[in-house]
């Protein structure tokens, strides 16, 4: 099973609707981050959490939000989803030295 | 935020050659140089982290070299083998963040 796992891995929804993405890890990180990629843009943080009571925004994150559950978990929402949101979204986690560790990846189509 | 730039963006070889690509960032405010690997249809795994000026790292094939005073780190890929199709993704880190660079794309030809 993988360390760090995401759902759902595909989803395709219609502009306006509210969709949340999920995290789960077992790596034991305190830290947890969400990106997007869109081809030739690399790897673009949206949120991160150092901690349970620890939300950071990061360069892209208007439109979404997110909640810190637990240690293990860590969720995005996107609360009314735009066309300009069809992207591939991955989870990861870090522990202090800031190594990532990916999640599969969910790949988010909004028509 | 860091601007992490690489080149090329894309690159074909042949089998057995060797090659290398370039990771550029501000050398200001610089903590971290992190390089991943990116298969298709997989997640990106971690290559090397590099914090010390003039660092080199080496895995298997695959080398780094760091220079923290002019903003550049080279990875190596000596004899390139078709699983080695990849993209490389380099991030620099000045703080809480890491910023990547769009990747570069290597194909190797059999």
């Amino acid at each position: 099973d993988a360390d760090v796992t995401q759902t759902p891995r595909n989803r395709i929804t219609k502009t306006g609707k509210r969709i949340m993405l999920e995290c789960s890890q077992t790596k034991g990180h305190d830290r947890m981050y969400w990106y997007r990629q869109d081809p030739g843009l690399g790897l673009r943080l949206i949120y991160y959490s150092f901690d349970v009571k620890d939300i950071n925004k990061g360069e892209i994150s208007d439109g979404y939000s997110v909640s810190r559950q637990a240690q293990a978990k860590f969720s995005l929402s996107l609360e009314s989803a735009i066309p300009n949101q069809t992207a591939l979204y991955f989870c990861a986690t870090s522990d202090w030295n800031g190594e990532l560790f990916f999640g599969e990846g969910s790949r988010l189509t909004v028509l | 935020i860091l601007n992490v730039e690489q080149s090329p963006q894309s690159l074909h070889v042949q089998e057995g050659d060797s090659t290398n690509f370039t990771c550029s960032f501000p050398s200001s405010n610089f903590y971290a140089l992190h390089w991943y690997r990116w298969e298709t249809a997989k997640s990106p795994e971690a290559l090397f982290v590099m914090t010390l000026n003039g660092d080199e790292k080496k895995k298997g094939r695959i080398s780094a070299t760091l220079n923290t005073k002019e903003g550049y780190s080279y990875l190596y890929i000596k004899g390139s083998q078709p699983e080695d199709s990849a993209t490389y993704l380099c991030a620099g880190n000045a703080g809480n963040m890491l910023t990547f660079g769009g990747g570069t794309r290597l194909m190797v030809k059999p």
